[in-house]
């Protein structure tokens, strides 16, 4: 297994870009999360997904789009590029939604916008 | 207002000896609280975690103590080993789960040889 992949490792935008960041999981986890990282700070949650078909926000999910069409995918998506989200993005999976289960994180993408 | 606070940014132990890594937190909801272990330029990965049930649970040289009462958790390391340096998040949830982990800013623990 390959465990949580994501793509790209390092990414630079220009505000006003749009781009996606992609993330991936091949042990038929149940749920997904996106989190972010800044310098200082733990980690907060952007968006979740229970399942196929199903997301909702988390604490911070302004200018984030997300969708689950497949089990394996969850990508993430920046509309407009703003130097407030320059951070590090992790993306994160569980064998189930409800609690008690491990989150296992992917490496995580380096985000700067410009 | 942060919910999960870990009010040690660094902590600095010599190798052999115990590392207690603290962790305090104010939402009275959270019953679910987990140790995460982060190495630069990777994803955080899995330590340890203990439900509100439980005041203690072990795993190897790692065991983690919840007091209820105060909103506090630690975890402990012994021995501490150099492989051990790192940054340890401590995170909580509640509910069901399925709206993600609260997390602390870290604690960088430095194993001196």
């Amino acid at each position: 297994n390959a465990g949580v992949t994501q793509t790209p490792k390092f990414q630079v935008l220009k505000t006003g870009q749009s781009m996606t960041l992609q993330c991936a999981q091949d042990m038929n986890h149940e749920y997904m999360s996106w989190y972010r990282q800044d310098p200082g700070m733990g980690l907060r949650l952007i968006h979740y997904s229970v399942g196929a078909g199903i997301t909702d926000q988390g604490e911070v999910p302004n200018g984030y789009n997300v969708s689950r069409s497949t089990t394996e995918d969850f990508p993430l998506r920046l509309l407009s590029a703003a130097p407030s989200q320059t951070s590090v993005y992790f993306c994160a999976s569980s064998p189930r939604w409800y609690k008690g289960y491990e989150q296992y994180f992917g490496p995580g993408t380096r985000l700067t916008v410009t | 207002d942060q919910q999960v606070k870990q009010n040690s940014p660094s902590l600095s132990v010599q190798e052999g000896r115990i590392s207690i890594l603290n962790c305090d937190y104010t939402n009275s909801m959270f019953d679910y609280f987990l140790w995460y272990k982060k190495y630069p330029a990777e994803g955080p990965t899995f330590l340890i975690s203990i439900s509100s049930i439980k005041d203690k649970n072990e795993d190897g040289r790692f065991t983690v103590f919840l007091n209820k009462s105060a909103k506090h958790l630690s975890l402990h390391i012994v021995p501490s080993q150099p492989g051990d340096s790192a940054v340890y998040f401590c995170a909580a949830s509640s509910g069901g789960g399925a709206d993600g982990l609260t997390f602390g800013k870290g604690t960088h623990l430095i194993i001196q040889p």
